[in-house]
């Protein structure tokens, strides 16, 4: 299948700070990706969907304006945690689409996942 | 919007066959049933995908019945390595939107 990854695999950092995570699709184009944050024992919990080229539609209780989303080729999203928090700490695993990607009906490729742990 | 409903958890041992339902009440006529695997610390992993009757690949068994309501995930012969998250999912009628319900955490003892 088609192959999706994520850098870096896991950040500690100081409260206050951001954070970039990037997904990048390696062997396909991307036409839409999804973040997702997953916390311990817990299931996925989709926090944006982006269109190349589009903003990014957040989903209800998601602040745009801290977890800033750019999905600026067919090939990368980035997701900016902005002012980190330690409840921000958390699993964020973002996944990828395409139309040409997969012989199923929009089957998601989901990258590896970042640890995100905020001091 | 629709959910998915799957148990908890389940308990095998190896070698055993392992089915794990899922009830989806509020499916919609255009939605696929889609099957995901995620192992600790580690993104999803598709699994399977159907849309009605039985669907069968290397790895598993999808059985979805005719009024589509649930769908019955089977693992021939479980090992070790088949201990995970098992997410059942379809696609939310406003595109390809995921959504990840509880999922059932399948534990394979030797």
């Amino acid at each position: 299948g088609a192959v999706v990854s994520q850098h870096p695999s896991w950040v500690i950092c100081k409260s206050g700070t951001s954070v970039k995570i990037e997904c990048r699709s390696l062997d396909f184009q991307a036409t839409t990706m999804f973040w997702y944050r997953q916390f311990p024992k817990q299931s996925l919990m989709l926090m944006a969907t982006s269109n190349e080229g589009s903003k990014a539609t957040y989903e209800q209780g998601v602040e745009k304006d801290k977890f800033l989303i750019n999905h600026a080729s067919l090939t990368l999203s980035t997701l900016t945690v902005t002012s980190a928090h330690p409840e921000d700490s958390s699993f964020y695993i973002c996944s990828a689409s395409g139309t040409w990607a997969s012989d199923y009906y929009n089957e998601q490729f989901f990258g590896p996942g970042t640890r995100l742990t905020v001091l | 919007l629709a959910k998915t409903t799957q148990p908890i958890s389940m308990d095998s041992y190896e070698g055993q066959e392992v089915n794990i339902t899922c009830s989806h009440n509020n499916i919609a006529t255009n939605d696929y049933i889609t099957w995901y695997q995620q192992f600790p610390s580690q993104g999803p992993r598709f699994i399977i995908q159907g849309y009605k009757t039985k669907v069968t690949n290397e790895v598993a068994s999808l059985f979805i019945p005719a009024d589509r309501k649930s769908s019955t995930l089977s693992l021939p012969r479980v090992s070790l390595s088949d201990t995970a998250v098992y997410y059942c999912l379809f696609h939310n009628n406003a595109g390809n939107m995921l959504t990840f319900g509880g999922g059932t955490r399948l534990m394979v003892k030797p």
